[in-house]
């Protein structure tokens, strides 16, 4: 594997239920993201976290968890969402180098969330 | 604070034909400066970005983009399109040592054979 992946690639689930999306990178990051994606809106930054630090929460619904257990793996903890949450969630990752953010950042395929 | 305009959210070409996107951008201090590429049911790619130096950046695929500060523009060129072209282009800024990307809205190319 190569790169980041996100899995799964699609996601269907009810307002009810409780999921989990999963990010992995592959480069050697230490930096990883969270994005939303929603038709005819700019990309909305949700989470960052450096060095499995969370070090920015656009101020996100709780509905939304995130978790970084190592600096390879990201998650997206999902609950009682809102058919407005369904979107492209993306995943990225970038190395940043002693505080010197502002580099390119490697995107996933995303995952497309629908709520029913 | 910082902000990017994408002018047009969406643009027609003709296969051969020059492409311009345009990429206006906001910051208080000089910075770091991305054009993004995305295919159908794909993520965002690189295609070229701008530090320091050069102000005229070349890409991948053929894309190159100029950083005029004067006019606080990131311009996005291809001298002729191809048809494998048509995909969403992003324009993005972030500030040195900040985290904190921002992305335009999003360009949508398409190209007419």
């Amino acid at each position: 594997e190569t790169g980041v992946t996100q899995t799964p690639r699609h996601l269907v689930m009810g307002m009810t239920n409780k999921k989990s999306l999963k990010c992995e990178q592959h480069l050697g990051h230490n930096a990883m993201y969270w994005y939303k994606q929603s038709a005819k809106k700019p990309l909305e930054l949700m989470f960052v976290y450096s060095l499995e630090e969370r070090v920015e929460n656009n101020s996100v619904p709780s509905r939304f968890s995130p978790e970084c257990p190592n600096s390879s793996h990201l998650f997206l903890h999902l609950h009682t969402l809102q058919p407005e949450d369904s979107a492209l969630y993306l995943c990225a990752s970038s190395q940043e180098r002693g505080g010197l953010w502002g580099t390119e950042a490697f995107f996933g395929q995303g995952t497309r969330l629908t709520v029913v | 604070a910082q902000s990017v305009t994408q002018l047009g959210s969406h643009v027609s070409v003709s296969e051969g034909a020059l492409v311009l996107l345009r990429c206006n951008y906001s910051s208080s201090v000089p910075p770091y400066l991305f054009w993004y590429v995305q295919y159908p049911n794909q993520g965002l790619q690189l295609l070229l970005k701008y530090t320091t130096g050069a102000t005229l950046v070349k890409g991948i695929n053929g894309f190159e983009a100029e950083f005029k500060k004067s006019e606080t523009s990131f311009h996005l060129t291809k001298p002729s399109a191809h048809m494998s072209d048509a995909a969403e282009y992003f324009c993005a800024v972030s500030p040195p040592g900040g985290f904190k990307t921002i992305f335009g809205a999003g360009t949508r190319l398409f190209v007419k054979a």
